[in-house]
């Protein structure tokens, strides 16, 4: 059974850039959740999507935006980038999101802004 | 302004050591608690979760402890092997009804052999 894909895992881009990071969830997992970790913050909350809906949100910017499709398969997006958005960003599937179970997370995508 | 990293409190064994890692995690209201390994270049690795009407649960050479009189949770890990070592995160639930989570600062565990 595959586990959590993230694509791409790495990436570079340029202040006021924007860019899409795409997770697949483990296969039969429709919970997905995003998370960026920084040195200085550590592993904070993004989003969360259910059955392509966003059911819970963190306190980021509105430049942060996700979107869920039928599949499961989620992207997250980042606009107008900034150098603090440089970061490891993680997806984490879970089975259900009506019980907390087991979040299972990529590798993640390894964003840096320059 | 300038960000600070993080100082992550390091814990440091010898080999076939048995580890005890701590988190204080801050909620009352957390129902649902997750320890998670996370090896350099590499997303978290679930370990062992545990729920709040529980208060220890065993798995394959780790055991977590949680005592929510002090809203405190332990992961002991028995006979520490080299390949332990790695941060380690506790994270909450906070949220009943999603699957969001809210992480602790890590520990970082060194495995000598």
């Amino acid at each position: 059974k595959a586990g959590v894909t993230q694509t791409p895992r790495y990436l570079i881009k340029t202040r006021g850039q924007q860019v899409t990071l795409s997770c697949s969830p483990i296969s039969g997992h429709r919970s997905v959740s995003w998370y960026q970790q920084t040195p200085g913050q550590g592993l904070q909350f993004l989003f969360e999507y259910f059955s392509e809906t966003q059911r819970n949100k963190g306190n980021f910017p509105g430049r942060f935006s996700g979107r869920q499709f039928s599949n499961s398969r989620s992207e997250m997006n980042v606009s107008t980038l900034e150098l603090g958005d440089s970061a490891l960003y993680l997806c984490a599937s879970s089975l259900t999101n009506n019980k907390v179970t087991e979040a299972f997370f990529g590798q993640g995508t390894r964003l840096t802004v320059v | 302004g300038e960000s600070v990293g993080l100082h992550l409190p390091t814990l440091s064994v010898q080999e076939g050591d048995n580890s005890i890692i701590n988190c204080a995690y801050s909620n009352s209201a957390s129902d649902y608690f997750i320890w998670y390994k996370q090896e350099s270049g590499k997303g978290p690795q679930f370990i062992i979760d545990i729920r709040s009407n529980m208060d220890k649960r065993q798995g394959q050479r780790v055991t977590v402890l949680l005592n929510k009189t002090v809203k405190h949770l332990s992961l002991q890990i028995a006979a520490t092997q080299p390949g332990d070592s790695a941060v380690y995160f506790c994270a909450e639930n906070r949220n009943s009804g999603y699957s969001t989570l809210t992480f602790g600062k890590g520990t970082m565990l060194l495995v000598s052999p």
